[in-house]
């Protein structure tokens, strides 16, 4: 079955510093890709929802890159604040009914 | 945004007991889903459900596990009975659409079965 690899783990940056967080999926018919943040205690928030056929998405502070050729899918905070910190997640849609397949998520402290 | 609330958001029982894990989804959704996430491990999806149907499950979505959404009320996962490895945090999501459409997530129900 699908399966999402998620890295680092863990990531400490300062504020200001830019994050990179990287999903590697194996599926090559997926075409939705999404990113969560968690907070403590709270519900996945989502951050973005990305079509297979939009290499470059930009949101508020941060860019989305989507790799076909290598199955890879980016998070990258330009200039990250303290209020940044959160567990995130990336997760694929397939060709499954529905069914989100989640990377293992990404514990970022921003180190004011 | 759209708000998916779960109750409660913390259980403890007795392994062998029942649980029921109650999720209110966004008033206009039509599809609802649970995942689990042991800790430490990644999010996996157990069930969606749709016009009172279970639509696909996964193989973590035992013989012990059921879903319902009597008259629009809650959807629930019950869990009878209870095993050790039943342990983790639940979440529940729903969506409008199926195919194109975001899933929107609970904050989760942690379980603990002792």
């Amino acid at each position: 079955g699908e399966q999402v690899e998620q890295r680092p783990p863990h990531l400490s940056v300062r504020e200001g510093d830019s994050a990179v967080i990287i999903c590697t999926y194996t599926d090559p018919n997926s075409y939705y890709f999404f990113w969560y943040k968690q907070e403590p205690g709270a519900g996945l928030q989502l951050l973005m929802k990305v079509f297979s056929s939009t290499e470059i998405n930009e949101g508020q502070g941060f860019t989305v890159l989507l790799n076909k050729k290598d199955k890879q899918l980016s998070l990258n905070l330009t200039a990250a604040h303290p209020g940044d910190s959160a567990v995130y997640f990336c997760a694929d849609r397939g060709s499954a009914l529905g069914r989100l397949h989640f990377g293992a998520g990404t514990q970022l402290i921003v180190i004011p | 945004g759209p708000k998916v609330l779960q109750i409660p958001s913390h259980q403890i029982i007795d392994m062998g007991q029942m649980v029921t894990l109650n999720c209110d989804p966004v008033s206009n959704h039509l599809y609802f889903y649970w995942y689990k996430q042991i800790l430490g491990q990644q999010m996996e999806f157990l069930v969606n459900f749709y016009n009172g149907k279970v639509m696909e499950k996964s193989k973590l979505f035992k013989d012990q596990f059921s879903v319902e959404r009597p008259d629009g009320s809650y959807f629930t996962l019950k869990i009878q009975p209870t095993a050790l490895e039943d342990s983790a945090v639940y979440f529940c999501a729903s969506s409008f659409r199926l195919n194109q459409d975001t899933q929107y997530f609970g904050p989760g129900t942690r379980l603990l079965v002792l």
